[in-house]
Order: C-alpha cells, then structure tokens, then sequence
C-alpha cells in the first residue's frame, strides 16, 4: 500500500524567510504529486502537482521538487507571507482508485 | 459562483442518533467523494462515486452510508454504527474519477458527537 508521511508537524518561520516543507511516500509506482493548503476550518486547496518524470515544477512563489530515487518531495514558498499560515499536505496517487494523503504540516508565519 | 457547497457547517448529534451531511456542487463534476480527517492524520477516504447512482466503498466506509441520485448531490449519513464519528467530514469532486489528481473541496462539516 501507499504511506505519506511529512517529516515535521509544525514549522515557524520569518515573514520574508523561504519555508520548505518535506513529503515523503512509500510507492515508487506514484506517478502524480500534489500539494494543497488548508486554511482553519476550510477545505483544502490545490497549490502546485508534478508528474513522476519531473524532477522540478515552479508557480508563483511556490516550487515542487521531486527525488524519486529516495521517495521525497518537498514544498518551497518562497517570501513566506502572513496569508501563508496553515496546514500544507501532499497527496499521492498511485493511479488506483483513490489518492493517499500525508498527515499534513502546519506553517507558522511570525511577523 | 461554481464550486462545492457543504452544510451544515457545525453539526451537533447525540450518541445514537443518525445524522445526513449535504455536498452539492456545480461543477458538472461526475465524480465526487467523502473523507474524513482526524487531527494529526491525513485525509481518509470514506465512499466515492464516479457516476450517477453508482457509488464505492473508501478506506472507511464502516458506519456510514451514501446516495448519488443526482449528479450534483452526494449526501453522506453517519449511523449510529460508527463508533467514532467526531470528525471534519469533507466532501470534493472532479470531472471524472480517472481526474481525480484535480479535485475540489468543499469548506467541510464539523461533526461532534455530545
């Protein structure tokens, strides 16, 4: 089966610092990654996805990097806003029915 | 507006007692799915229906039930045989079910049992 695990609860960082946010997933058999945004209370969001024959993927502000060789993907915000703060998960899918979600991390921002 | 629509927002229920949460969407989705998410744990997959009146058990289907009789409407019931329903229950969707990589949440229903 697929296990997602991110490798901190909790992150605080400076407003203006770059936060990275760490994934890692047990299937070498995922073929697509996504990151979403859940803010208090809220359903999630869609940020930024990459396939599995992409090492990199950038958007505003945000960039996805994938190593398959160890299993890891990681989230990087770059100029890390106050609108930034909250909890952060990956899903996987592994092309079967349904995708796999990490436990997720949340983002502190301190003014 | 286009999106997914959940309600109540805040449900109350005794031990018991079985309760229905709503997801609408407009979205002309035809797949639309329930999870339910703990604190500290990652989303879990509960039912999920890929087409009008067709609908699959998830992950953990035990103690709930669904319905798809119309594409735009997928209301989840919690019975009295889950044992452990306190949760936020969140309902999503997307154009079809080999689509789901791309899926649309709704703002959730924070059910607590008393």
């Amino acid at each position: 089966g697929e296990s997602v695990g991110l490798h901190l609860p909790t992150l605080s960082v400076q407003e203006g610092d770059n936060s990275i946010i760490n994934c890692a997933y047990s299937n070498s058999a995922s073929d697509y990654f996504i990151w979403y945004k859940q803010e208090s209370g809220k359903g999630p969001q869609f940020i930024i996805d990459i396939r599995s024959n992409m090492d990199k993927r950038q958007g505003q502000r945000v960039t996805v990097l994938l190593n398959k060789t160890v299993k890891h993907l990681s989230l990087q915000i770059a100029a890390t806003q106050p609108g930034d703060s909250a909890v952060y998960f990956c899903a996987v899918d592994t092309g079967r029915r349904a995708l796999t979600f990490g436990s997720g991390t949340r983002l502190q921002v301190q003014p | 507006d286009g999106g997914i629509t959940q309600s109540p927002k805040y449900l109350f229920r005794k031990e018991g007692q079985n309760v229905t949460l709503s997801c609408e969407q407009n979205l002309n989705h035809d797949a639309m799915y329930w999870y339910r998410q703990d604190p500290g744990q990652g989303l879990r997959l509960i039912y999920y229906s890929q087409i009008v009146n067709d609908f699959q058990k998830g992950d953990i289907a035990e103690g709930y039930s669904v319905s798809r009789e119309k594409k735009e409407s997928f209301p989840l019931t919690v019975t009295s045989a889950q044992k452990n329903p306190t949760a936020f229950y969140l309902c999503a969707s997307s154009m079809t079910l080999r689509d789901r990589s791309t899926q649309y949440f709704g703002p959730g229903t924070r059910l607590t049992v008393l």
